[in-house]
């Protein structure tokens, strides 16, 4: 069936570093693909989304582009801030409602 | 309220008793959903509810495992017997509309122990 791996975590940097969080789908067909986070103590919420190949999301200072050729969606941010400490999941869709989810990754940024 | 609400935060229960796991979707979001978060793991879809359509139960582990959605909004996630492998955070979401252009809104989940 239709999977989402993602980078494994945790992940701990310093603030004004760059950020990136790899992102691969398996699907066929041409799935939608996001980005969700969870902030300590909230619920998951959207942070960026692709709907078809080369596709650019952004958020946030957060981006991520829609890769077919590489069947990626990997989550980039040139500058991050303490705020920015969350987990991250990458998603994609099975069908016309479903969403399949990748493992999270933990990051966590230092003042 | 303004977001999807669940209830309780946190449930801890012995082995072999039922739980029931709450979730109020945003006013007027036809789709509900149930998903499953275990430590070190993906969210697992569990069911989905779409207005009066048969609900896609696909997700559900097991038979002591069950969900309603009463007069399109409430619904409740039930757990017979619980085990340990129960122990997760379930989390419930809800879209305005089904077509996954349209993002879901989660809730801030139920952390189930299972002792």
């Amino acid at each position: 069936g239709d999977s989402v791996t993602q980078m494994e975590g945790p992940v701990t940097l310093s603030e004004e570093a760059c950020l990136t969080i790899n992102c691969t789908y398996t699907a066929t067909g041409y799935p939608s693909l996001f980005w969700y986070v969870q902030y300590p103590g909230e619920g998951l919420q959207l942070l960026l989304k692709a709907t078809k190949a080369d596709d650019k999301g952004s958020n946030k200072g957060f981006e991520a582009t829609y890769r077919k050729e590489t069947t990626s969606f990997h989550l980039e941010k040139g500058s991050v801030q303490v705020s920015d400490s969350a987990v991250y999941f990458c998603a994609q869709t099975s069908n016309d409602y479903k969403l399949s989810f990748g493992a999270g990754t933990t990051v966590t940024v230092r003042a | 309220g303004a977001g999807v609400s669940q209830s309780p935060s946190n449930k801890v229960t012995e082995k072999g008793k039922d739980v029931e796991l709450r979730c109020d979707p945003i006013s007027g979001h036809t789709a509900l959903y149930w998903y499953r978060q275990s430590l070190g793991q993906g969210l697992e879809f569990l069911i989905y509810f779409q207005g009066n359509s048969a609900p896609d139960k696909s997700g559900l582990p097991s038979d002591r495992f069950s969900a309603e959605r009463t007069g399109g909004s409430v619904s409740t996630l039930t757990i017979q017997r619980t085990q340990q492998e129960d122990s997760a955070v379930y989390l419930c979401a809800s879209t305005l509309q089904p077509g996954l252009n349209e993002k879901l809104f989660f809730g801030s989940g139920t952390q189930l122990s299972v002792l």
